[in-house]
């Protein structure tokens, strides 16, 4: 129980492209997903907490217009990185609340998802 | 501030105890959690403590929390090659409802 799963894994596209990840909620709804990023040998940094229905809220310092994520279903969240540059690489781990306790050992515990590495060339 | 600090490197080998420490500042958290990140991999939750508490056990996994220090430990019993990972405190910052985590411990088990 309680499975995140992300799509694609992976991925390598061309400098000024986007890119759009997918994070889902597989047998949960989740009201609120979080999106994290992961410089290699360092901490997972939260970017934005996206909540179903409403717009996302930006950590200081993450642009907006850059990295969009929308919310659309209580299962389903996509975070789109927008004219990628080579500094965009890294590891993108989204979670997910379980807001009603199906699979929650602690209250506010979230799920991650497996990640999707992004290489921009 | 939420700054959350541990040690970088632990070596060990396999049978012995593994102590991994973290120090927090923020003390208005009601959780804290340590997970376990293996390789290209997710995070996965390996056990938690509610901030009203000294210490958890949970199988070959023992935390204890001193939270006059903001002082966090885990301590894995019987440390085995399969547990090699890069091991995350975090807490959960009560009214912001999101997780600052610490900067990671790369644990190394040796044969």
């Amino acid at each position: 129980g309680a499975v995140v799963s992300q799509h694609p894994s992976w991925v390598i596209c061309k400098s000024g492209t986007s890119v759009k990840i997918e994070c889902r909620s597989l047998d949960f709804q989740a009201t609120t997903m979080f999106w994290y990023r992961q410089f290699p040998k360092q901490s997972l940094m939260l970017m934005a907490t996206s909540n179903e229905g409403s717009k996302a809220t930006y950590e200081q310092g993450v642009e907006k217009d850059k990295f969009l994520i929308n919310h659309a279903s209580l299962t389903l969240s996509t975070l789109t990185v927008t004219s990628a540059h080579p500094e965009d690489s890294s590891f993108y781990i989204c979670s997910a609340r379980d807001p009603w306790g199906v699979y929650r050992e602690a209250t506010n515990e979230q799920f991650f998802g497996p990640g999707t590495r992004l290489t921009v060339l | 501030g939420e700054d959350v600090e541990q040690s970088l490197f632990l070596s060990v080998r396999e049978g012995d105890s593994s102590v991994i420490n973290c120090t927090y500042t923020d003390s208005s958290s009601t959780y804290l959690y340590w997970y376990k990140q293996e390789p290209g991999a997710g995070l996965q939750l390996l056990t938690y403590i509610f901030s009203n508490m000294d210490m958890k056990q949970d199988q070959r996994l023992t935390v204890l929390l001193n939270k006059k220090d903001k002082h966090l430990s885990l301590r894995i019993a019987d440390t085995q090659t399969g547990d090699s990972a890069i091991y995350f405190c975090a807490e959960d910052i009560l009214g912001f409802q999101k997780l600052v985590f610490g900067t990671g411990t790369r644990l190394l088990v040796s044969p």
